[in-house]
């Protein structure tokens, strides 16, 4: 089971909206609604930002969605700030024997 | 508030065997439908799942590290640990303890990570 296939970098301005994708296939992301989200900022352990693909953990804030199509999943941040540079992990359950697979990362750089 | 917290040598030699313990406050591990799993993310990459477990002892491995990891629990203590055999340098990385949510759909609670290094 690989990974799944993130963009290496995105950038925005502030106040922009970027998209983060993340693409599996029929196995992982095209075969459940377990597409979560994680933010990582440098030094510290990641934070659940999304779950079953589109919903939010109490605390996160609403600039934060996400959304399916197919064997692709999204993260889109909207109203980009400062605080929001930092790497961003998907993961997915799967029903390869992995059970569960993360995406290769994105470092989002705030402009 | 759920706070999970890893413990164990911060060096390892080569060919030997890494041992960690995650201690977990503020809840207990016994909980109905939540697993327990570890993540390593090597220096500067991504994550990987290790394994998960559940606190009745029943366990979940990647098949990429499955023939050297155990993963136990101790439910009157609070804690699970990790034991990975034959490390060699490409284990080194930062070891997280997290909460599994259930069916193993998202890891929702999570350590702050320890640093293992393997070396002679």
């Amino acid at each position: 089971q690989s990974a799944l296939t993130q963009p290496a970098s995105v950038s925005g301005s502030p106040g922009q909206s970027i998209t983060i994708s993340c693409t599996g296939t029929s196995s992982d992301v095209g075969g459940y609604n377990y597409v979560s989200w994680y933010q990582q900022h440098p030094g510290k352990a990641p934070k659940l930002m999304i779950y079953d693909v589109s919903n939010r953990p109490s605390g996160v804030s609403n600039r934060f969605s996400g959304s399916k199509s197919g064997n692709t999943a999204s993260l889109t941040i909207s109203g980009l700030q400062a605080e929001d540079e930092a790497d961003y992990y998907c993961s997915s359950y799967t029903s390869s024997s992995t059970i569960y697979v993360f995406g290769t990362g994105t470092k989002v750089t705030v402009l | 508030q759920l706070q999970l917290q890893e413990s164990g040598p911060g060096l390892v030699k080569p060919s030997e065997t890494l041992s960690l313990t995650c201690t977990v406050s503020g809840g207990s591990i016994s909980s109905s439908s939540y697993y327990w799993g570890w993540i390593r993310q090597p220096p500067g990459k991504g994550l990987e799942w290790i394994g998960s477990i559940y606190y009745s002892g029943s366990t979940y491995y990647n098949p990429s590290l499955k023939s050297r990891v155990t993963i136990s629990v101790d439910t009157s203590k609070n804690q699970f640990s990790l034991k990975l055999s034959s490390v060699t340098a490409a284990d080194t990385a930062v070891y997280y303890c997290a909460r599994h949510a259930p069916a193993m759909v998202h890891f929702d609670y999570w350590g702050q990570g320890t640093l293992v290094t393997v070396s002679s």
